[in-house]
């Protein structure tokens, strides 16, 4: 069984740009959430979709949002990109709901400059 | 709202040995869970293990266990006959019942000393 799968693995963008990023989860699973995690905030949660509505959200600016496809592999979007963008994206895929264990991907290493 | 802590940023422990890494958190929900996570270089999360805080008995995967200590809201992983492969960061972490959102401590990472 493929594992998640997150494209591009690395990303270098010019500040006021924006960008998309890609993971798809494991075959049968119904629910994506993303991370960003960075040395000084840690990880910290931006959203979940589950069925292609989003079902939870962090406290980030609307710079940052997602989407989910029919077929579960899901999209994030920053727009107007800032410095402190700069981060690995983790996105986790759960076969259903919150009971059930969270597989993450590799992430993708955006750099802002 | 929930906190997780871990607040020892680095530790190191010789081959062959045991290494209890510490993890307090705070929730005012009656359920939830808690996991640690292991981060390799390559960054790819690994679920370690995880415990419902409804079950009193302690997980353990293999040379993993916890001590969960629910009164004291601690929550700590012990590494036995540790091994190189098992240098990495790891993060402790909690969700609710109703909520999937993984609330993350800020990581320790773990040197083994061959």
């Amino acid at each position: 069984k493929a594992g998640v799968t997150q494209t591009p693995r690395y990303l270098i963008k010019t500040r006021g740009q924006q960008v998309t990023l890609s993971c798809s989860p494991i075959s049968g699973h119904r629910s994506v959430s993303w991370y960003q995690q960075t040395p000084g905030q840690g990880l910290q949660f931006l959203f979940e979709y589950f069925s292609e509505t989003q079902r939870n959200k962090g406290n980030f600016p609307g710079r940052f949002s997602g989407r989910q496809f029919s077929n579960s592999r899901s999209e994030m979007n920053v727009s107007t990109l800032e410095l402190g963008d700069s981060a690995l994206y983790l996105c986790a895929s759960r076969y259903r709901g919150q009971n059930t264990e969270a597989f993450f991907g590799q992430g993708t290493r955006l750099t802002v400059v | 709202a929930q906190t997780v802590t871990q607040s020892q940023p680095e530790m190191s422990v010789q081959e062959a040995e045991t290494v209890t890494l510490s993890c307090t958190y705070d929730t005012s929900e009656s359920d939830y869970y808690l996991f640690w996570y292991k981060q390799p270089p390559s960054r790819q999360m690994i679920l370690v293990i995880r415990q419902e805080a409804y079950k009193q008995q302690n997980a353990t995967e293999n040379r993993f266990s916890v001590n969960f200590q629910k009164a004291a809201k601690s929550f700590s992983l012990k590494i036995s006959d540790s091994q190189l492969g098992d240098a990495a960061m790891y993060f402790c972490a909690s969700s609710t019942g109703a909520n999937s959102k993984l609330t993350f401590g800020k990581g320790i990472t773990l040197s083994v000393r061959p």
